[in-house]
């Protein structure tokens, strides 16, 4: 079975741009959820959405959005790009939007985002 | 979530068992002990999880203390590809949508 897909894997944009991010989860999970991790720290977590709804959300400014289709698969969009934005960008999904133990995360390998 | 402490960085040998602690002193009785790794630029990966018994899988086993305050996280023989980033994790049990919340874990430096 195919894990966790996310594109772009690199990308590179300018202060003040915008991007999106994409994530398509393990078949059969019905929720998705987001992290961006900065070098040197652990993943923080941004968004979950749990059947196209937002379930949960971090510490984020309102330039941090995102969406879940109704094929689950999800988007993360970033407005007004700041430097302090370049980080790896995870997402992660999960059969439920359940914090039950059997509910395990299951990361991709992330979209390496780089603002100049 | 209960913050959890781990130690920044640990040497093992190739071939020894890894042993990996974690405090987490506060921790409630609905909350669950988790240990994700991650290896350089990439996603973590999930190891194993418990809530007060010791759990075993194909990767790793998890020892909790009887009180729940620690737990420590085994590698039975440890490889060159075990180097990684391991973190530890409570969560909480029943429903919620808050996130996993990672600190910075431990650089686990397998030497040969």
């Amino acid at each position: 079975d195919a894990g966790v897909t996310q594109s772009p894997t690199h990308l590179i944009k300018t202060r003040g741009q915008q991007v999106t991010l994409r994530c398509s989860p393990i078949s059969g999970h019905k929720s998705v959820s987001w992290y961006q991790q900065v070098l040197g720290q652990g993943p923080q977590f941004i968004f979950q959405y749990y059947e196209k709804e937002e379930r949960g959300r971090g510490n984020f400014p309102d330039r941090f959005s995102a969406r879940q289709f109704p094929n689950y698969s999800s988007e993360l969009n970033v407005n007004a790009l700041l430097l302090g934005d370049s980080a790896l960008y995870l997402c992660a999904s999960s059969r439920t939007g359940s914090n039950s133990g059997a509910n395990v995360l299951t990361f991709g390998a992330g979209s390496r985002l780089t603002v100049l | 979530d209960a913050k959890t402490t781990q130690p920044p960085s640990m040497d093992c040998a190739e071939g020894r068992a890894a042993n990996l602690p974690c405090n987490h002193s506060t921790i409630s009785g609905n909350e669950y002990v988790y240990w994700y790794r991650q290896i350089h630029s990439q996603g973590p990966q999930y190891i194993i999880h418990g809530l007060k018994n010791n759990e075993t899988n194909e990767m790793a086993s998890l020892i909790i203390t009887e009180d729940r305050k620690s737990s420590t996280l085994i590698l039975p023989h440890a490889t060159l590809r075990d180097t990684a980033v391991y973190y530890c994790i409570v969560r909480v049990g029943g429903g919620g949508a808050d996130g996993l919340t990672f600190g910075k874990g431990t650089h686990l430096i397998i030497q040969p």
